[in-house]
């Protein structure tokens, strides 16, 4: 049973597509996150959710919108793609103000084209 | 800012040797500390979590260490298999951020 699932494993689109990833954590969390892997495999916080609502946006362009519609789900929306873009994006949860362990999904990988 | 230095950046052993990966953070307000293993393509894997007050927990063949008011960690692996081989990636929980500040990772290559 999957902690932290994100849908799907696999994107490729091309520039100016608008495109959507999808999280979901069983864990009872209560902070979710988004985190990017760029080429040389670092790891940078996009955002963070706490009960839905947004805690932190790292400087992230405003292309970059998520969405939580609950505590279990956190959806990341991209508008207007760009090469750049393309990296792998983690999902994560943790019952942040308590520290526990952090959680990650298998991760995302945009291609854009 | 917090920021997290992994040191070495890569590390090739043969099999059977015990080795040390090394985490540095410069701010010592954290919650705890975690350890992760990324094999190639995959996702994270939460190896270890070690609380702000305690100084080491253990798993296994592993071993992670913390000593919070010099910035520091260690992740001993014992009698390395190359089962092991994936990146190691440390990462803080910073009491004022809400959020893990990761380090670049450690690639550790087992040789059979």
């Amino acid at each position: 049973d999957t902690a932290v699932s994100q849908t799907p494993k696999y994107l490729v689109t091309q520039m100016g597509n608008d495109k959507s990833i999808k999280c979901e954590q069983n864990l009872g969390h209560d902070t979710m996150y988004w985190y990017k892997q760029d080429s040389k495999k670092f790891l940078k916080i996009m955002f963070s959710y706490n009960n839905k609502e947004l805690i932190i946006n790292e400087t992230v362009p405003n292309r970059f919108s998520p969405k939580s519609p609950d505590k279990a789900h956190l959806n990341l929306h991209i508008n207007s793609l760009e090469l750049g873009d393309s990296a792998v994006y983690f999902c994560a949860s943790s019952q942040a103000f308590e520290a526990t362990e952090a959680f990650f999904g298998q991760g995302t990988r945009l291609t854009v084209v | 800012k917090q920021e997290v230095t992994q040191i070495p950046a890569a590390l090739s052993v043969p099999e059977g040797e015990n080795l040390v990966l090394n985490c540095s953070f410069t701010d010592s307000a954290i919650y705890n500390l975690q350890w992760f293993r990324q094999d190639p393509g995959k996702g994270l894997t939460s190896l270890l979590l070690i609380q702000s007050s305690q100084r080491e927990q253990t798993s296994g063949r592993l071993n992670a260490s913390l000593d919070k008011s010099s910035g520091r960690s260690t992740l001993y692996i014992a009698a390395s298999q190359p089962g092991d081989s994936a990146t190691y990636l440390c990462a803080v929980f910073n009491n004022a951020g809400n959020m893990l500040t990761f380090g670049g990772g450690t690639r550790l290559m087992v040789k059979p």
